[in-house]
């Protein structure tokens, strides 16, 4: 079973475009967060997902930033017209269905997106 | 809100010595704690879930423990080796929102 995929590990753009950073969940799970690490900070949670629905968005910044995750296909965090102060790494987690039993929060390695 | 601590933000030790890494939290509706290792530059990888139900998780020459009455969380690790050094985060885990809070993590170096 392979662990959560995400992608590209590293991302680098200019001021003013757009950034996708994609998640792939561990097979069967069907839950999945995001969190950001600005340099020298701990990690900070963005958004938690479920298939088609956004449970939890309270920490995601107000503008430019959106998130879903679709039926089919990994999960998108999208980040418009980026600025410096987005530069940091973006981490996936993902966790199995409540019935599972177990509530451990898996990670992904991380994209790290640098704003020129 | 939950907050979540960690004591000490670093600490370095010789090697062979046992060591204690320290996390509070605030809220006492955490429902897990889960401790995490973090090599620089890199991803995390989990070390430890304690659920709400349990007081305390081994893994090797680790050992974690959790007293939701007194907001506290400790892992304890055997032994340290070099190969341990790295930043440890603690994350209080309430189920029911489904977030992580994070504390800033403590950077242990084990020298040889």
């Amino acid at each position: 079973n392979a662990g959560v995929m995400q992608n590209p590990r590293h991302l680098v753009r200019r001021r003013g475009q757009e950034a996708r950073l994609r998640c792939s969940p561990m097979k069967g799970h069907s839950h999945v967060y995001w969190y950001r690490q600005l340099p020298e900070e701990g990690l900070k949670f963005m958004v938690y997902l479920q298939k088609e629905n956004i449970i939890d968005e309270s920490g995601m910044p107000k503008e430019r930033f959106s998130a879903e995750f679709p039926k089919e296909g990994p999960s998108i965090l999208r980040i418009q017209q980026v600025v410096r102060g987005d530069s940091a790494a973006y981490f996936c987690a993902s966790s199995p269905p409540r019935e599972w039993g177990t509530d451990t929060q898996y990670f992904g390695p991380g994209t790290r997106l640098t704003v020129l | 809100k939950q907050e979540v601590t960690q004591i000490p933000a670093a600490l370095s030790v010789p090697e062979g010595e046992n060591l204690v890494l320290n996390c509070s939290f605030t809220d006492s509706a955490i429902y897990n704690l889960q401790w995490f290792r973090q090599d620089p530059g890199k991803g995390l990888t989990s070390l430890l879930l304690i659920q709400s139900s349990q007081r305390e998780q081994t893994s090797g020459r680790l050992n974690a423990s959790l007293d939701k009455s007194s907001g506290r969380s400790t892992l304890y690790i055997a032994a340290s080796q070099p190969g341990d050094s790295a930043t440890y985060l603690c994350a209080g885990i309430n189920t029911n929102a489904g977030k992580s809070t994070f504390g800033d993590g403590t950077t242990l170096t084990v020298k040889p």
